[in-house]
């Protein structure tokens, strides 16, 4: 089994809608990441987590919400989904006192019609 | 202007030729500086990782950072099919500090 989940893969909704990305891991590190990736844009971050008691916003986070709701799970909302979040979604962690590696989920594919 | 600027390719060569990826970047005091590796479908992985200035070499992967430049690159030797993937150079100020990437190149291989 992967070391960070995440679910759905790929999902299609339509505007206006409300969906929720989950990622869980089993690498046992304090902290998370969600990023999303588009074509020449490259990772920008959207939220991070240092443990379950901190959330932080990311380069990009209007639109979105996130959940920590323990050590290994970390959830990305979209409250009122729009074409424009159209992405690929990448959850990550790192450990605390570590060298700052991120250690990457598989991706969720998000379209929004 | 970015942070971190990277051509985005795609960069196309024949099996067994050098490849050479680039990043420039306009913060100085980034001080960790790595390269991931993306295959298509899947989440990046870190394939190099460096600490301030000077080469670091592994395998047929050699990563050179000159601070002065503001310059970092990643060289494959004898390149492979199986290396054809996207290549995402990242860097920190700290250690624990959120990453900035770059774009990331499309490599591709071919036999």
């Amino acid at each position: 089994d992967a070391d960070v989940t995440q679910t759905p893969r790929n999902r299609i909704t339509k505007t206006g809608k409300r969906i929720m990305l989950e990622c869980s891991q089993t690498k046992g590190h304090d902290r998370m990441y969600w990023y999303r990736q588009d074509p020449g844009l490259g990772l920008r971050l959207i939220y991070y987590s240092f443990d379950v008691k901190d959330i932080n916003k990311g380069e990009i986070s209007d639109g979105y919400s996130v959940s920590r709701q323990a050590q290994a799970k970390f959830s990305l909302s979209l409250e009122s989904a729009i074409p424009n979040q159209t992405a690929l979604y990448f959850c990550a962690t790192s450990q605390r006192d570590g060298t700052g590696e991120l250690f990457f989920g598989e991706g969720s594919r998000l379209t929004v019609l | 202007q970015k942070e971190v600027e990277q051509d985005p390719g795609p960069l196309s060569v024949p099996e067994g030729a050098i490849v050479s990826l680039n990043c420039t970047y306009s913060n100085s005091a980034f001080q960790y500086f790595m390269w991931y590796r993306q295959y298509s479908r899947k989440g990046p992985e870190l394939l190099m990782y460096t600490y301030s200035s000077g080469n670091k070499e592994d395998g047929r992967f050699t990563a050179q950072v000159d601070k002065s430049s503001k310059y970092i690159s990643l060289f494959i030797r004898d390149s492979q099919p199986s290396d054809s993937a996207t290549y995402l150079c990242a860097m920190s100020e700290g250690n624990t500090d959120k990453l900035i990437f770059g774009t990331g190149t499309r490599l591709q291989v071919f036999p």
